[in-house]
Order: structure tokens, then C-alpha cells, then sequence
């Protein structure tokens, strides 16, 4: 399985764009990166995936590098209710098409007003 | 549409008591995958089930916890005899199945305190 490093905490202040890295370095050609976060207490909340391109959503925009060894994930005005731990995930495929998420320890999140 | 429910939010158990946690999938779900958060930690998978199989099993312990996934009504994960290492938040996600991309969407958790 693709592993991650992302900072273990980052600051933003709030209306300020925040980006987020994230390096998967051994990333397989069929493998996806995707992204989460989990407001503390709470469940994961999916926010955006890609595999080549760079992606956008209401939520967030997903920038990838051309070899695909690192990625990006930026919101673009930062509020209050976006602190909370981010994580980047590669998404393992076997075989049998498993599509269990390993998870790391993500970066928190903290804007600040 | 509802989104993944799960229940109870909050469980109490003592030592060598059974606890049940349910997850009800979303709509049209049909693949439902379960978590362990301990404190301070990122989630580890679990189990991955279908209706009615056991997909994936592997993040599972071996001796005392067990997860079904029946035709009707919820998925359940059972642990037998709890230990005070088994207190943890425990997700459910569930995601469609298809060839393209699908995202699993989680929820709120079943929060376990062995006392």
C-alpha cells in the first residue's frame, strides 16, 4: 500500500486560502489519491478524490503533480468550522477490488479568526 | 436521503459484558466497512462487508469480535467479553459499488467506554 506524510498541524487564518500537502511518493498508477477530514468528535467527511487531474468541488480543489508523488489540497477561504484534522489517503486496490482506506495520523487544521 | 446511521452514539459496558453496535447503511448501499479510532489516532480498518459475505476481515482481532452484515436490517459488530482496550470510537462507512470512483460516506460513530 502508497503511504503518506502530511504536517502534523498547520494554521490559517479565516478568509485565507489553505493548502494543505500531502506526499505520497510510492503512489501506484491505478491508485487514487483521496482526501478527508474529521471535525473533532465527529465521523469523517469525504471532501474530494483524483487520480491525475486536478479535481474541484463545492468543497475543495485537489492540485496533483504531474509524476503524482505529492498532491495539494486547497480551501479557498478558509472559516472557522474548516478546523479539523485533514487526511490524505491512497486507496488500496487488490484483486478482489477491496476498497478499504488506510489512514494516517492527517494534519490539524486550525483557522484562526 | 439519510445518511449513515449509527447506534447507540454512546455505549457503556463493563468488563466481560457483550457490546452490540449497529450501522444502518445509506440508500442504495451495499457495501459497509467498520473502523476503530483510538485516542489520539487515525482509524484502522476493521472489517469489510457485503450483504450476507465477509469481504475483508483482516483488521479484525481474532478472538472476540465478529461482524454481520444481514440481508435485511443493519450491519452489526459484536464484542464478546470487553476489555478496557477495546474503549474507542467505532465508524461505519458504507459506498455503492461500481467500476469508477465511489466514496464512502461515514457515521458519527458509536463511542465505547469499557469501565
Amino acid at each position: 500500500d502508497a503511504k503518506t506524510t502530511q504536517p502534523t498541524s498547520m494554521d490559517c487564518a479565516e478568509g485565507r486560502a489553505a493548502n494543505l500537502p500531502c506526499n505520497h511518493s510510492t503512489i501506484s498508477g491505478n491508485e487514487y489519491v483521496y482526501w478527508y477530514r474529521q471535525i473533532h468528535s465527529q465521523g469523517p467527511q469525504y471532501i474530494i478524490h483524483g487520480l491525475k487531474n486536478n479535481e474541484t468541488n463545492e468543497m475543495a480543489s485537489l492540485i496533483i503533480t504531474e509524476d503524482r508523488k505529492s498532491s495539494t489540497l486547497i480551501l479557498p477561504h478558509a472559516t472557522l468550522r474548516d478546523t479539523a484534522v485533514y487526511y490524505c489517503i491512497v486507496r488500496t486496490r487488490d484483486a478482489g477490488n477491496n476498497r478499504k482506506l488506510i489512514w494516517g495520523l492527517g494534519t490539524s487544521l486550525a483557522v484562526n479568526p | 436521503n439519510a445518511g449513515v446511521m449509527q447506534n447507540p452514539r454512546h455505549l457503556v459496558r463493563r468488563r466481560g459484558q457483550e457490546a452490540r453496535l449497529r450501522c444502518s447503511p445509506m440508500k442504495g448501499h451495499s457495501h459497509v466497512y467498520w473502523y476503530r479510532q483510538l485516542p489520539e489516532e487515525g482509524l484502522k480498518f476493521m472489517v469489510y462487508l457485503q450483504k450476507e459475505n465477509i469481504i475483508d476481515e483482516s483488521g479484525m482481532p481474532k478472538e472476540r469480535f465478529s461482524a454481520e452484515f444481514p440481508k435485511e436490517g443493519p450491519s452489526i459488530l459484536r464484542i464478546q467479553q470487553v476489555v478496557r482496550g477495546d474503549s474507542a470510537a467505532y465508524f461505519c462507512a458504507s459506498s455503492t459499488y461500481d467500476s469508477g470512483l465511489t466514496e464512502a460516506f461515514f457515521g458519527q460513530g458509536t463511542r465505547l467506554t469499557v469501565v
